[in-house]
């Protein structure tokens, strides 16, 4: 079956770069996504990007796909102490509606 | 309503009980969508509703668990004889038409815990 990897921790100053790294294994996902998860709160879409993309960019969000290694990552630039959540990759097969999660990055933003 | 909402927001059951999990999807969303979240890990796919039909119940871990959404809104999940197993964050999600790669709009789940 399917599965998605993802380091389980980050840790970066305020104001720096955070870049998290997601490797999949089903070469026929056609859609990825990056969730993010804060406290007590549900998963909100934060980006997502089509399998016939390499580089999406929204605002301070950079995603990069390499679909040849099966490897999604997703840049924050100048992070802020907001950006401090748990960050799940996800992905979908073709027309199917079953996403399957990565089990997420914890990202940690240091003052 | 503004979101989707999931109540309750705690439950503690003991094992053997049977129990009942709420959600109130985006009014208007045709699509329904149940995950579980253990510990630690990202959410696992349990159940999708189109409409009134359960469109794909491949997660359903076994016949313990069941869900329904008999007016194509509100749906319920079920789950018999608890295991301790079965502890987690239940995530319940809505999307408007559920067109392949539409947007999930998730709810703040509900922690059950199975003692």
């Amino acid at each position: 079956g399917e599965d998605v990897e993802q380091s389980l921790f980050l840790s970066v100053r305020e104001g720096d770069s955070s870049v998290i790294n997601c490797t999949y294994t089903d070469s026929s996902s056609t859609y990825l996504y990056w969730y993010k998860q804060e406290p007590g709160a549900g998963l909100q879409l934060l980006t997502y990007i089509f399998s016939n993309m390499d580089m999406k960019q929204d605002q301070r969000l950079t995603v990069l796909l390499n679909k040849k290694d099966k490897h999604l990552s997703l840049r924050i630039a100048d992070t802020q102490t907001g950006d401090s959540a748990i960050y799940f990759c996800a992905e979908n097969e073709n027309y199917g509606q079953n996403f399957v999660f990565g089990p997420g990055t914890r990202l940690s933003v240091l003052p | 309503g503004a979101g989707v909402s999931q109540t309750p927001s705690n439950k503690v059951t003991e094992k053997g009980k049977y129990v009942e999990l709420r959600c109130d999807p985006i009014s208007g969303h045709t699509a329904l969508y149940w995950y579980r979240q253990s510990l630690g890990q990202g959410p696992e796919f349990l159940i999708y509703f189109q409409g009134t039909g359960a469109a794909d119940d491949s997660g359903l871990p076994n016949d313990r668990f069941f869900a329904v959404r008999p007016e194509g809104s509100v749906s319920t999940l079920k789950i018999q004889r608890t295991e301790r197993g079965d502890s987690a964050v239940y995530l319940c999600a809505s999307s408007e038409t559920g067109t392949w790669g539409e947007k999930l709009f998730f709810g703040s789940g509900t922690q059950l815990s199975v003692l």
